[in-house]
Order: C-alpha cells, then structure tokens, then sequence
C-alpha cells in the first residue's frame, strides 16, 4: 500500500520570504512523485514531478521539489512567496506499476502580504 | 490544448432525479478518471477507464454509474444520491501506462437536496 503524510494542516508565510510544505511518502518500489496546487472552487493544477534522476525538480510558477530518498521526503519550496501562492497544495504519490495517484491530506498555504 | 472540460459548473438534484455529469479532454490521453472531492480534503479515486475500459472501480456504490463512450469522452450517471455525496466531482485525464501527470478539470460542484 502506498501513502502520502502532509504534516502541516497550514503554514504561514510573509510575502517575499521563503516557504517550505512537507511531505513524506511511503510506497513499495520507486516512487513517482507530484505537486498538485487548488485555487478555491478549482480543479487540481500540475505543478511539477519526480520520476528519476536529479533529486532537485523545478516546477511551474518558480516552485521546486527536492526528493530525499533516505528521509522518504519531497518538500515543496520557493525561494520568494507571493500572495498569489495562497492554495491548497496536494502531495501524491504513485507506484512502479499502475496509475493510481494516492494524495495527501492537503496543506494550505497563507502567504500575508 | 491541455484542457479538461467538465459540466455542468453546478449542479442541484434530488435524491429521486437521474442527471449525468459530463468530462472531455482532446490530448490524445488514454486513460481517464473520475474523483470526488469534499471542502478542505484530498480527492478520492471513484473510477479508473484505461483505453475506455473501465480497470478500477474503489467500491463505489451503484447509484454512481461511469461511461466511457470514446477516448475522448467520459460520463458519471447519477441516481437516487443521498444528501452526503454532496460534492466536487472532479475528472482526471493521462497518458495510459506512462509516468505522467494526471490533467484535471475544474470541476462539477453537486449538491443533493
């Protein structure tokens, strides 16, 4: 069974500074890992993937990923936090085989100008 | 073209009505989904078409009923809802048997009364 563990319900950040939203995972075999981001009453929008290689993923709108293998971790960060940031962020993973996306519970980002 | 189109927007139904909620994409994607989404949570995975056969269903209950008439199209059939599926309705398009990420629609928002 795989899954996917967002240990911040919410996290706050000033306008202009950076931002960090956790995620773990936990999966048998390589994991393929996603960022999905929810704008209110909207569907999910693709931000940015890890399949293999580089274990640093740049994404859409100036977010990046790093996935850590040992700590089973894929953060989400971005160097400078806008309003515009202000979302719901999903984390999921899938396995090997398959095309099952298991999510996380979702944090939601208050950047505060 | 990378959209996922769904309708209607909204939708109001009683418990004794028959409506269908509709998807379409033109990207090509063999593979198709349908999530339900409620306020603040992580969607679940309702029905999985992998070149228009239906390859998972996750103990949805029968008053939800998916169609796959073509590649391109995907339909959900709904009767006799109770009042807590209530919900985002969302659809999910992607490249079958492939790594890649799952395109979303906007959304059905569905209230049974």
């Amino acid at each position: 069974a795989q899954s996917v563990a967002q240990p911040e319900d919410q996290v706050n950040v000033a306008e202009g500074n950076p931002l960090t939203v956790k995620c773990t995972y936990s999966v048998s075999g390589n994991p393929y890992l996603f960022w999905y981001v929810q704008y209110p009453n909207r569907g999910l929008q693709f931000l940015l993937k890890y399949i293999t290689g580089d274990n640093l993923v740049k994404g859409s709108y100036g977010f990046e990923a790093e996935f850590n293998k040992s700590q089973t971790s894929f953060h989400l960060k971005k160097p400078s936090a806008l309003v515009s940031d202000s979302a719901l962020y999903f984390c999921a993973v899938r396995a090997n085989a398959g095309n099952m996306l298991t999510f996380g519970g979702g944090t939601r980002l208050m950047v505060k100008p | 073209d990378t959209e996922v189109t769904q309708t209607p927007k909204h939708l109001v139904m009683g418990m004794t009505n028959k409506k269908s909620l509709k998807c379409e994409q033109h990207m090509g994607h063999r593979a198709m989904y349908w999530y339900k989404q409620k306020a603040k949570k992580p969607p679940e995975l309702m029905f999985v078409y992998s070149y228009e056969k239906l390859s998972i269903n996750e103990s949805v209950p029968s008053r939800f009923s998916p169609e796959c008439p073509n590649s391109s199209l995907l339909n959900l059939h709904l009767h006799a809802l109770q009042p807590e599926d209530s919900a985002l309705y969302l659809c999910a398009s992607s490249q079958a048997r492939q790594v890649g990420e799952q395109y979303f629609g906007p959304g059905t928002r569905l209230t049974v009364t």
